[in-house]
């Protein structure tokens, strides 16, 4: 167990609908990335919030936004999607930014657009 | 990030010694050499990561080599839970937060 916890685990829905997921880090961590995970694209960082601001993007789509609470947890919103977003989204969390800090990894949301 | 080259695949036997390779030939001399890895329907998973020296850790050993441009993470007696993709990936420390860049990593089979 990570420490670093994910809902839903899994989620269903359809085309042009919008999801929220959810992370929350692992307590003290200040850092959270999120990463999707597809079968012909791999795992590719999404983006990066650090205290409550955003810190660096990755290939995220427009339809797609996320940010970080005060509590500090964070959520990836997803919007009008498509069969091609279906995928597994992770979450993890660092305690600091520097770039030798490892990165503690959620069990993932596995999201299927029908 | 510079990039490393994995094999796609590996196998080895139960209990035996197993030595993943990464190249990384365009490595600066900021960046650090880290190893995650994926069991299957989990989330990538630290084991470890080094800079110039060698690193142990209860999990494996990480050899570098003296020039920097290759280095070997060591198992070193695979269980059947270490069968998983294994990623070598390369973090600048200098860049803060910097994210980690998934290449295709190794797919390491043991078997019993």
């Amino acid at each position: 167990d990570s420490g670093v916890t994910q809902t839903p685990k899994h989620l269903i829905t359809a085309t042009g609908q919008r999801v929220t997921l959810r992370c929350s880090p692992r307590s003290g961590d200040l850092s959270v990335y999120w990463y999707q995970q597809s079968l012909d694209q791999g795992l590719q960082f999404l983006i990066q919030y650090y205290n409550g601001e955003e810190r660096a993007k990755g290939n995220i789509l427009e339809r797609f936004s996320a940010q970080q609470f005060p509590d500090l947890h964070s959520e990836l919103n997803l919007s009008s999607l498509e069969l091609g977003d279906s995928a597994l989204y992770f979450c993890a969390s660092s305690r600091r930014l520097a770039g030798y800090n490892e990165q503690f990894f959620g069990p993932g949301t596995r999201l299927t657009v029908l | 990030d510079a990039k490393t080259t994995q094999p796609n695949s590996m196998e080895s036997n139960e209990e035996e010694p197993v030595h993943l390779p990464c190249n990384h030939s365009t490595i600066s001399g900021t960046d650090y050499i880290h190893w995650y890895r994926q069991l299957p329907s989990q989330g990538p998973e630290y084991v470890i990561h080094g800079l110039t020296s060698n690193v142990n850790n209860r999990m494996a050993s990480l050899a570098i080599a003296e020039d920097r441009k290759s280095s070997t993470l060591i198992l070193h007696r695979a269980t059947l839970r270490d069968a998983a993709v294994y990623y070598c990936i390369l973090r600048d420390r200098e860049t803060s937060g910097s994210r980690l860049t998934f290449g295709e990593g190794t797919q390491l089979t043991v078997n019993p």
